[in-house]
């Protein structure tokens, strides 16, 4: 099926482990975008990509980094794990910057112990 | 700051009956209005969308959109236990940034057999 690929769906890492999670879209979306989902708080915004070859800081972005490979792929990388980020990462891309609505991915449940 | 606010519930509605759900933003510039549904454990999911004041109904849902009262609203007719979920509502404006849509933390709705 087209759309929103990411991998892993579930990881666990030790505190001060790193991990890159991978997003590629097959949709010639212009836009990708990484959040995180915490019980209580909603979608919150990690990093964004306009376009390829551009990336930029959202809401929550302290422990994060994030590489827009080519059009199809944006990674996320924890460089240093920390129990506060355990969380459900979520990949979305888009057409117009979102004013169609996002297509998001089946989503990454990461524990850090 | 653009804010979307919902009600978090539980909202309970017995089988069959309508389920109305409501969502206020602040940021007046905004364009595109969107629901999306994410069942538990699951990732959001695109149910409907609306650019222009009035309804708009896609079978058994409808949105409504009040551009002045900066209101946006999901009616569910005869509901049903599968529609069980949290709803988000989603704000987009093009003159905003390119940081995308913005969310909010969504409804609990329980559909009661």
């Amino acid at each position: 099926n087209a759309g929103v690929t990411q991998t892993p769906k579930f990881q666990v890492l030790k505190t001060g482990q790193s991990m890159t999670l991978q997003c590629a879209q097959d949709m010639n979306h212009n836009s990708m975008y990484w959040y995180r989902q915490d019980p209580g708080m909603g979608l919150r915004l990690i990093y964004y990509s306009a376009s390829e070859g551009t990336t930029d800081k959202g809401e929550v972005p302290n422990g994060y980094n994030v590489s827009r490979l080519n059009k199809r792929e944006f990674s996320l990388r924890l460089e240093s794990a920390a129990p506060s980020q355990t969380s459900v990462y979520f990949c979305a891309s888009s057409e117009a910057g979102g004013g169609y609505g996002y297509t998001f991915g089946s989503g990454t449940r990461l524990t850090v112990v | 700051q653009k804010e979307v606010e919902q009600n978090s519930g539980p909202l309970s509605v017995p089988e069959g009956a309508i389920a109305s759900l409501n969502c206020t933003y602040s940021d007046r510039g905004s364009q595109s209005f969107f629901w999306y549904r994410q069942y538990s454990g699951k990732s959001p999911e695109l149910i409907m969308f609306i650019y222009s004041n009035g309804d708009k109904e896609d079978g058994r849902f409808t949105a409504q959109l009040n551009k002045a009262s900066q209101y946006v609203s999901l009616l569910i007719r005869d509901s049903q236990p599968s529609d069980s979920a949290t709803y988000l509502c989603a704000v987009f404006n093009s003159g905003g940034g390119a940081d995308g849509l913005t969310f909010g933390k969504g409804t609990h709705l329980i559909i009661q057999p």
